[in-house]
């Protein structure tokens, strides 16, 4: 059972458009990360959230925190080729350490 | 800061064979994790060890051990390696403490023929 749905599965934008992908689930979360992972690599924390309704920034990155703590949105505002990479949210349950990671958005960002 | 570093960085298996992946931290974490990625299928947790000297099965533990050796090093072994045992393996830490992010290393790209 996947807990966490990402979507879209792939997004392939025009440099400068702006975008959001989504992270569901029917499951409360006490915390949730987004990592980006470029190829070759392993994935890289963006930010957390935790609290329902927050919304944090990163730049031109934007993220919130749905009210019931059960999903997350990433909206990137005027896409740049480097934002290209594989974005993945992962959830935290209570004082669990272990994360549940969603399949991940590919994101491919052309010039 | 080395952070987390996997060893080796590719390797091919032929089924039947063993093998260990290596996975070493220097940054005091306590909190270590295996996990394989495979395409469509996001990351899965295979082992965890939430301290020195414990381990415990994640989501897909099947078919493999590890050691938590002391602190800093985290191992995963293939006793039998499989064709479906074909991935690559991230190693991640993470501090003690809530909300705590995990850091990765570059991955182990595994292939079995």
């Amino acid at each position: 059972t996947q807990l966490l749905e990402q979507s879209p599965q792939f997004l392939s934008i025009q440099e400068g458009e702006n975008l959001t992908v989504y992270c569901n689930s029917s499951s409360v979360f006490s915390s949730l990360q987004w990592y980006r992972q470029e190829p070759g690599e392993g994935p890289v924390l963006l930010v957390t959230v935790v609290t329902g309704g927050e919304v944090k920034k990163l730049k031109r990155l934007t993220f919130q925190f749905g009210d019931a703590r059960k999903d997350s949105s990433l909206h990137i505002t005027a896409a740049q080729p480097g934002d290209t990479g594989l974005y993945l949210c992962a959830g935290a349950k209570g004082s669990n350490y272990k994360l549940t990671f969603g399949k991940g958005t590919l994101l491919t960002v052309n010039p | 800061n080395a952070g987390v570093t996997q060893t080796p960085k590719f390797q091919v298996l032929k089924t039947g064979q063993s093998m260990t992946l290596q996975c070493a931290q220097d940054m005091n974490h306590n909190s270590m994790y295996w996990y394989r990625q495979d395409p469509g299928m996001g990351l899965r947790l295979i082992y965890y060890s939430a301290s020195e000297g414990t381990t415990d099965k994640g989501e897909v533990p099947n078919g493999y051990n590890v050691s938590r050796l002391n602190k800093r090093e985290f191992s995963l072994r293939l006793e039998s390696a499989a064709p479906s045992q074909t991935s690559v393996y991230f190693c991640a830490s993470e501090r003690t403490g809530r909300n705590q992010p995990q850091h990765f290393g570059d991955g182990t790209r595994l292939s079995i023929l």
